[in-house]
Formats: C-alpha cells, sequence, structure tokens
C-alpha cells in the first residue's frame, strides 16, 4: 500500500539522550518534510528536502538534523534532546508538481524527561 | 514573511453550514490549500486554490480572493464526523513546495 510511514509510533525519552525518527515514502516523491506539531501553535516546518542529496532548513531547525541518502528516507536525529522538543512530529512528501499537495505519515508522539 | 490567522474555535449543530475563514500575509504567493486534521490523527488534504474564485467538491467548497489575502472553507450538511481541526496553509511563490500552516481551527459538530 503506498504511503508514508514512520516510526517509532510513540517514545519516552530521557534528556540528553540521542534519538532518531524514521519516516520512509514510496510514492516516489521528490520532496520530504519534517513538522512538529504542539498544542496551540499548529505545524512548525523542521527541515525540508526537495530531491535527494540535498536538505533545507525551515522555521524551527535548532537542536535537529536530518539527511536525505535516497528518495524514500528521510530520517530526523536529535543529538541531544531536551524537554521542548516534546511534540508530535510528522513526516510528509510531496511530487512538487503543478498542485504539490502533501501528504502526511501518521506522527511520532515523542516525551522527553 | 508569512503571516496565516484563521479562528481558533467554531461549533456548529448537525445539517448546518459553516465557513470558515482564513487570511494571510505572503511575500509570494503560490497557493493555499486546506487540510482536515482529526484528533491524534495526520493532516489530510481536502482543497487547494491558486486561482481565484470557488472550488467546489462534494459538501467541501473553498474560495479564494488573492487581492484580499482571504480564503474560506464552507463545509455543508454538517456530519458528526466533520468535528476535526481544519488547518488553512500558503505556499510562497519563492519557497518551492514549503508549505506555512495557520495554527488550525478546530470544528465541534453538535448533535
Amino acid at each position: 500500500i503506498a504511503g508514508i510511514t514512520q516510526a517509532p509510533t510513540s517514545q519516552i525519552l530521557a534528556a540528553g539522550r540521542r534519538m532518531t525518527l524514521r519516516c520512509t515514502q514510496d510514492m516516489r516523491h521528490n520532496a520530504m518534510y519534517w513538522y512538529r506539531q504542539d498544542l496551540g501553535l499548529g505545524l512548525r516546518l523542521i527541515h525540508y528536502s526537495n530531491t535527494a542529496g540535498t536538505t533545507g532548513k525551515g522555521e524551527v531547525p535548532d537542536g535537529y538534523s536530518v539527511s536525505r541518502a535516497n528518495t524514500d528516507d528521510f530520517p530526523l536525529t536529535l543529538a541531544s534532546a531536551v524537554p521542548s522538543q516534546t511534540s508530535v512530529y510528522f513526516c510528509a512528501s510531496s511530487d512538487m508538481g503543478r498542485r504539490d499537495e502533501q501528504f502526511f505519515g501518521p506522527g511520532t508522539r515523542l516525551t522527553v524527561l | 514573511g508569512q503571516n496565516i490567522d484563521q479562528p481558533t474555535e467554531m461549533t456548529a449543530t448537525e445539517g448546518a453550514i459553516v465557513q470558515i475563514n482564513c487570511t494571510y500575509q505572503t511575500s509570494g504567493f503560490n497557493g493555499l490549500f486546506w487540510y482536515q486534521q482529526h484528533a491524534g490523527e495526520a493532516p489530510t488534504f481536502l482543497s487547494y486554490n491558486v486561482l481565484d474564485g470557488l472550488e467546489e467538491k462534494g459538501r467541501f467548497s473553498s474560495f479564494l480572493s488573492r487581492s484580499k489575502g482571504y480564503s474560506y472553507l464552507l463545509l455543508k450538511e454538517l456530519q458528526m464526523k466533520d468535528s476535526a481541526s481544519y488547518l488553512c496553509a500558503v505556499r510562497g511563490r519563492s519557497t518551492l513546495g514549503r508549505l506555512y500552516f495557520g495554527r488550525g481551527t478546530q470544528l465541534t459538530v453538535w448533535p
């Protein structure tokens, strides 16, 4: 079934630990995105990638890094987690065509203690 | 920069019509999207406008006025399952596929 998968579904993490959130899509979309969603703040873009091998910073990139080694995978890494990174993280992808709607993964609920 | 504004909450009754407004200010404009998000789930695409006017899709319609920086989402014949958050998002002209989201409007439909 085509779509986007994210792992893990949820995670509780001690502050200072390293964590990688995984995202894989099988729609052969060029572009991929990472958002965080916090109550009252809506979806905010963390990092994006317009094509394999390239990445860019979004609105809230500090404390996060990404890589795009191939078309399908776009992992998000928290090098040293802090409590303010407690959030729901959504990965999305799009084909960057005329309409370019984004398709979202199911999300990862991360709690940093 | 981007500034997108929509009401925080709205309520309506089953069978009614509700209009959710979105105003935006952007440094360039290349499309406006509406997404629906049920509690605990991912956003799903509802509609897209890039030219002025009304786009209709079943019970949902979306309107855009680029000169006014204004859009609305119209939901007709409301059903309980329409209770969700509705997100307005704008794509800038110079930002390729990137979307800027409003904070969402939480719609509650009462029986």
